[in-house]
């Protein structure tokens, strides 16, 4: 089993600041099989990006992915409020799928 | 996009099974994988498994003991069976489309096992 592991756990920041989260893979993950979701309380987690930099449909472009191999990177440029959230990356190359255990960016 | 409806009780008794079912419009169950996944409160995501629209299936093994997917193309349903529910098993349960690169994802529904 691949597992993620996301750090911080927790990061505290204010609107306007840049946000860098990390995941890093206890094995090799191509991007093509890498995925970032964003979860707001009492919400399904929703696509952010795949293929560990392409934006989904609505991601704002101040959303950034990058990485490869084990380390993979989510940046958010000019934090706005509505991005304050839990993040997940996700791996889908071997089974079982598994999630990290999610950052909580918090102001 | 895919839209998918999760439906199912809401309680379940411990050692019962629990059964949900989801519903898919704005698109085709062929050629998709059609996952489960679930959220105890206040915790983190767990992949439960998928059925292929060819009814191949793939379980997690922290809980493939447990589970049974199926899906019925006539009515555009998937379903899920976990035996055996404990306490531990309370969560939200998402179905989703997924794998795929473009996921798409249920609002998700809360099962709580409690006597």
């Amino acid at each position: 089993e691949i597992v993620l592991t996301q750090s911080p756990g927790t990061l505290s920041l204010s609107p306007g600041e840049r946000a860098t989260l990390s995941c890093r893979a206890s094995q090799t993950v191509p991007t093509k099989f890498l995925a970032w979701y964003q979860q707001k309380p009492g919400q399904a987690p929703r696509l952010l990006m795949s293929h560990a930099s392409t934006r989904a449909t609505g991601t704002p472009d101040r959303f950034s992915g990058s990485g490869s191999g084990t380390d993979f990177t989510l940046t958010i440029n000019a934090l706005g409020p509505e991005d304050f959230a839990l993040y997940y990356c996700l791996q889908y190359v071997n089974l079982p799928y598994t999630f990290g255990q999610g950052t909580k960016l918090e102001i | 996009q895919v839209r998918l409806q999760e439906s199912g009780p809401g309680l379940v008794k411990p050692s019962e099974t629990l059964s949900l079912t989801c519903s898919i419009s704005n698109g085709s169950i062929n050629n998709n994988y059609w996952s489960w996944i679930r959220q105890p409160p206040g915790r983190g995501l767990e992949w439960i498994g998928y059925i292929f629209y060819s009814g191949n299936t793939s379980y997690n093994p922290s809980l493939k003991s447990r589970v049974a997917m199926s899906l019925d193309t006539s009515k555009k349903q998937f379903s899920l069976k976990l035996k055996s529910v404990t306490t531990a098993d309370t969560a939200v349960y998402y179905c989703a489309r997924f794998p795929a690169a473009n996921a798409d994802w249920g609002q998700g529904t809360l099962v709580t096992v409690s006597s």
